[in-house]
């Protein structure tokens, strides 16, 4: 089983559509969890930390429940910027663990 | 400011040939990481740089793959012998400790003929 995975994509949705994407991982002791978006042949960037709580930034939403092991994240409002991939990252003592990937369109 | 920088930022070989890979990271910042990262995946991590030296290399695949951090600043990702199953985007990162926020730079496309 990978350590982190993803739904599998691609998400194609109009603009103005509200998108979640799921995200599991399996290593009981990750500490830090984050979303990261990443451009067609551009480096990774931090979207949004995740938290226990829940947290919002804009339009993006993400949650996270320890007792499942369960990350996701939220996209009101799409926006045709919006297009690109959304990767779910565990941090445990140092490295990153990035998940697959899921592709968003968002289609005019 | 500047952020982290690679060079190449294209690398073609052939089978068998060395090649390197430099990353600059931006300044002050101790935290140094390699990942590499195939298509349809994620970035992968291969090591970790605290200062000078290698905290995690639990990530490099085999013996072929080595990196150095002489002086705590640029780092070079060493690939002897490569084969074309090493044909990735080859990302570094860095941070201001290992607990910081983790900067991207463009990567270097490898590509092994």
């Amino acid at each position: 089983r990978k350590e982190v995975e993803q739904d599998p994509g691609p998400f194609n949705v109009p603009e103005g559509a509200t998108v979640a994407f799921n995200c599991t991982y399996s290593n009981s002791a990750s500490q830090s969890f984050f979303w990261y978006r990443q451009d067609c042949r551009k480096e990774p960037k931090l979207l949004m930390s995740v938290y226990s709580s829940g947290n919002e930034d804009g339009r993006f939403t993400a949650q996270l429940n320890r007792a499942s092991q369960y990350i996701s994240l939220l996209i009101r409002d799409s926006k045709l910027s919006d297009s690109a991939t959304y990767l779910c990252v565990v941090k445990g003592n140092t490295p990153l663990v990035f998940g697959k990937g899921t592709r968003l369109s968002v289609i005019a | 400011g500047a952020g982290v920088s690679q060079t190449p930022s294209n690398k073609v070989t052939e089978k068998g040939k060395y090649v390197e890979l430099r990353c600059d990271p931006i300044s002050g910042h101790t935290a140094l990481y390699w990942y590499r990262q195939s298509l349809g995946q994620g970035p992968e991590f291969l090591i970790y740089f605290q200062g000078t030296g290698a905290a995690d290399d639990s990530g490099l695949p085999n013996d072929r793959f080595f990196a150095v951090r002489p002086e705590g600043s640029v780092s070079t990702l060493k690939i002897q012998r490569t084969e074309r199953g090493d044909s990735a985007v080859y990302l570094c990162a860095s941070s201001p400790t290992s607990e910081g926020e983790q900067f991207f730079g463009p990567g270097t496309r490898l590509t092994v003929l």
